[in-house]
């Protein structure tokens, strides 16, 4: 079953404005990570943040976790029509098992 | 970095024949890779786990006479779709255990 929660399910902005989407989660984990998925492609590693951080950046990126509320976010600063995908938040199964859960995803429309 | 390589990128079939998809670790050694499926404009859901030497490990409601699932050597994983039918048409991507390689995904569709 999917533990992870995204809202909002879809977000459209201008370019140049900030986009913040969520996650949620249900159980402990040991990290968290977050992915692009461009329409029809793979899946882009963006960053991945334990569960003894708080706040990583990664150039226009910012992720923060609260695992207190089992909720992470991420931030992407000064937004590019390039930046148009869906983004997904994942999470280990625990136990040193590499195996992820994926949220729903968030789609990001970025308007130019 | 650890690269992925999965191929084939799409393939269209006929309902009742089967298709292979492979993944490969181009530069490292990888005794699992975990398979997932992808609907259009949903999750991905992880189907499998395969375990090089031994039998691959199946998600609760994935049917394993339906997904073959072979780790065939250190750098290659099989999934072969038997039987396809027109719900089976999805996405379909591995990865690596290193969570950051994922695979470019097939794009399956069963007509």
């Amino acid at each position: 079953s999917q533990q992870g929660e995204e809202d909002p399910q879809a977000l459209s902005i201008q370019e140049g404005e900030n986009a913040t989407m969520n996650c949620s989660y249900k159980t402990s984990i040991n990290n968290l990570q977050w992915y692009r998925q461009n329409s029809g492609r793979g899946l882009v590693h963006l960053i991945l943040i334990r569960s003894n951080e708080r706040e990583k950046h990664s150039g226009r990126l910012r992720v923060t976790l609260d695992t207190s509320k089992k909720s992470s976010s991420l931030l992407i600063t000064a937004s590019r029509a390039a930046d148009t995908a869906s983004y997904f938040c994942a999470t280990d199964a625990g136990r040193g098992a590499q195996k992820l859960v994926f949220g729903q995803g968030t789609r990001l429309t970025i308007n130019p | 970095g650890a690269v992925v390589s999965q191929h084939p990128s799409w393939v269209i079939c006929k309902s009742g024949t089967s298709v292979k998809i492979e993944c490969r670790s181009l530069d490292f050694q990888a005794t699992t890779m975990f398979w997932y499926r992808q609907f259009p404009k949903q999750s991905l859901m992880l189907m499998a786990t395969s375990n090089e030497g031994s039998k691959a490990t199946y998600e609760q409601g994935v049917e394993k006479d339906k997904f073959l699932i072979n780790h065939a050597s250190l750098t290659l994983s099989t999934l072969t779709v038997t039987s396809a039918h027109p719900e089976d048409s999805s996405f379909y991507i591995c990865s690596a255990p290193r969570q950051a390689f994922f695979g470019q995904g097939t794009r399956l569709t069963v007509v």
